[in-house]
C-alpha cells in the first residue's frame, strides 16, 4: 500500500541555523499538505501544493513538491525557538482516494 | 471564532468500560474524522463521514464506532477500551473537494486504567 516517510525522524538544531524535512512517497501524489504540530498540540494547517515542481513561500519557510510528484520537502530559514514541532506532511487523493499522514519529522531548536 | 470543540480534554477510564468521546463544529463543514495519535507517531486515521455516509478504514478494530447525528456533532464510541487504546483521539473537519484541509480540535487525551 502507499507510504509516506518522512527524514529525518528527528532534528535538532542551534537558533538561527536552518532545517530541512523531506517527504517521500512510494507512489505518484496527487497533492501534499503540511501540517505543524507543536509539543501538547493539535496539526494545524500550514499549506498545499498541487502542482509538478510546485514551491510556495510563507515567510522563513519554503515548500517544494517534486518534479515526479513523488516528494516534497520543508525548509525553515534562520530557525526560531517558535518553530519547534513535529511537521507532517499528508496526501490526500491519489490512486487509492486515501488520507495519510507522513510519519513526522520533530524538531527541536535550542536557544 | 468558528471552531472544532473537543470534550472532555482528558478522560480517564477504566479497563472494558465504555467510553464516548464528542466532537463539536460551527465550521459547517460536511466532512468530519476521527484520528488516534500515540506517542511520537502520526495521526491515524480511524473513520470519516461525508455528510451522512460513514466511511471506516480497513484496519479500524470493531471496538471503534463513531456517531454523527448532525453536522455539527460527531462521536466518537469505543466499547470496551484495552490498554492500547490510551491515546490523543483527534477530530477534524473539512470541506469535502480537492483541497481537504484539516482543521483540528484541541483533542482528547484517553487514558485506560
Amino acid at each position: 500500500g502507499q507510504q509516506v516517510m518522512q527524514i529525518p525522524q528527528y532534528q535538532h538544531v542551534q537558533e538561527g541555523e536552518d532545517f530541512t524535512t523531506y517527504c517521500n512517497s512510494s507512489t505518484t501524489l496527487s497533492n501534499i499538505q503540511w501540517y505543524k504540530q507543536r509539543p501538547g498540540g493539535h496539526p494545524v494547517f500550514l499549506i498545499q501544493l498541487v502542482k509538478s515542481g510546485e514551491v510556495k513561500k510563507q515567510k522563513r519557510l519554503t515548500f517544494q513538491f517534486g518534479e515526479a510528484k513523488k516528494n516534497s520537502s520543508l525548509h525553515i530559514t534562520a530557525t526560531q525557538t517558535t518553530d519547534v514541532g513535529t511537521y507532517f506532511c499528508m496526501n490526500y487523493g491519489g490512486a487509492t482516494n486515501k488520507l495519510i499522514f507522513g510519519t513526522g519529522t520533530l524538531l527541536a531548536v535550542q536557544p | 471564532d468558528a471552531m472544532v470543540i473537543q470534550n472532555p480534554r482528558y478522560q480517564v477510564t477504566q479497563f472494558g468500560k465504555p467510553v464516548t468521546l464528542s466532537c463539536s463544529q460551527t465550521l459547517n463543514h460536511n466532512v468530519m474524522y476521527w484520528y488516534q495519535q500515540k506517542s511520537s507517531q502520526a495521526p491515524k486515521l480511524l473513520f470519516h463521514y461525508y455528510d451522512k455516509d460513514f466511511n471506516n478504514e480497513a484496519d479500524t478494530p470493531d471496538n471503534f464506532q463513531s456517531r454523527r447525528p448532525n453536522t455539527s456533532f460527531c462521536f466518537l464510541d469505543i466499547r470496551s477500551p484495552g490498554l492500547g487504546d490510551a491515546a490523543m483521539y483527534l477530530c477534524a473537519t473539512s470541506i469535502q473537494g480537492t483541497k481537504n484541509i484539516q482543521y483540528f480540535g484541541a483533542g482528547t487525551r484517553l487514558s485506560v486504567l
